[in-house]
């Protein structure tokens, strides 16, 4: 299985509302990152986990929470949005042996639109 | 990480071969150098990625300089499908390393 997989596809939410979005890979990765893509723009690293811990916060604003409770899921909990963070969310993963530099396999992403 | 500089778009005619062009200068010896694709409203796609030596796949060919400065991605018979977002990115090997994805080039295999 070489697949990252993203639930939901698509997501609306209100600016109070508390939501979560879902990755999950069963490639044996111990690294998985959070990715965030305005449209026509780059995708901007989020967050990484490597072997179920944080190891890089690239400064994100604290309504996004990103949480690894095992070696194959990634959540990123959203709370208090902005309508500035409609985006596409992707979530990647990699071997985990040199977080970053590995090859890393990307997930379809959700396309998250706030209200 | 280095900063890499990509043409905004470029246009293939399919059945020929795509190259595109990547410059990074400022590259230093532990970074290598990694292409992703980003085929519209899907996540990136790893394509290739080298240190040194020119690198080959069932996907694409990278062309690294002696001096490392710039590559060059090939596609060796762009279809319609290879149409989308190109990314070049020069990564370190440490784990200190952060991926930064530059703007990309745009490839339009036209028929």
């Amino acid at each position: 299985d070489t697949e990252v997989t993203q639930t939901p596809k698509h997501l609306v939410m209100g600016m109070t509302n508390k939501k979560s979005l879902k990755c999950e890979q069963h490639m044996g990765h111990r690294a998985m990152y959070w990715y965030k893509q305005k449209a026509k723009k780059p995708p901007e690293l989020m967050f990484v986990y490597s072997y179920e811990k944080l190891s890089i916060n690239e400064s994100v604003p604290s309504r996004f929470s990103p949480e690894c409770p095992n070696s194959s899921l990634l959540n990123l909990h959203l709370h208090a949005l902005q309508p500035e963070d409609s985006a596409l969310y992707l979530c990647a993963s990699s071997h985990g042996e040199r977080i970053i530099t590995d090859t890393q396999y990307f997930g379809p992403g959700t396309r998250l639109t706030v209200l | 990480d280095a900063k890499t500089t990509q043409p905004t778009s470029m246009d293939c005619a399919e059945g020929r071969a795509a190259n595109l062009p990547c410059n990074h200068s400022t590259i230093s010896g532990n970074e290598y150098v990694y292409w992703y694709r980003q085929i519209h409203s899907q996540g990136p796609q790893y394509i290739i990625h080298g240190l040194k030596n020119n690198e080959t796949n069932e996907m694409a060919s990278l062309i690294i300089t002696e001096d490392r400065k710039s590559s060059t991605l090939i596609l060796p018979h762009a279809t319609l499908r290879d149409t989308a977002v190109y990314y070049c990115i020069a990564q370190t090997n440490t784990n200190a390393g952060k991926s930064t994805f530059g703007d990309g080039t745009t490839l339009t295999v036209k028929p």
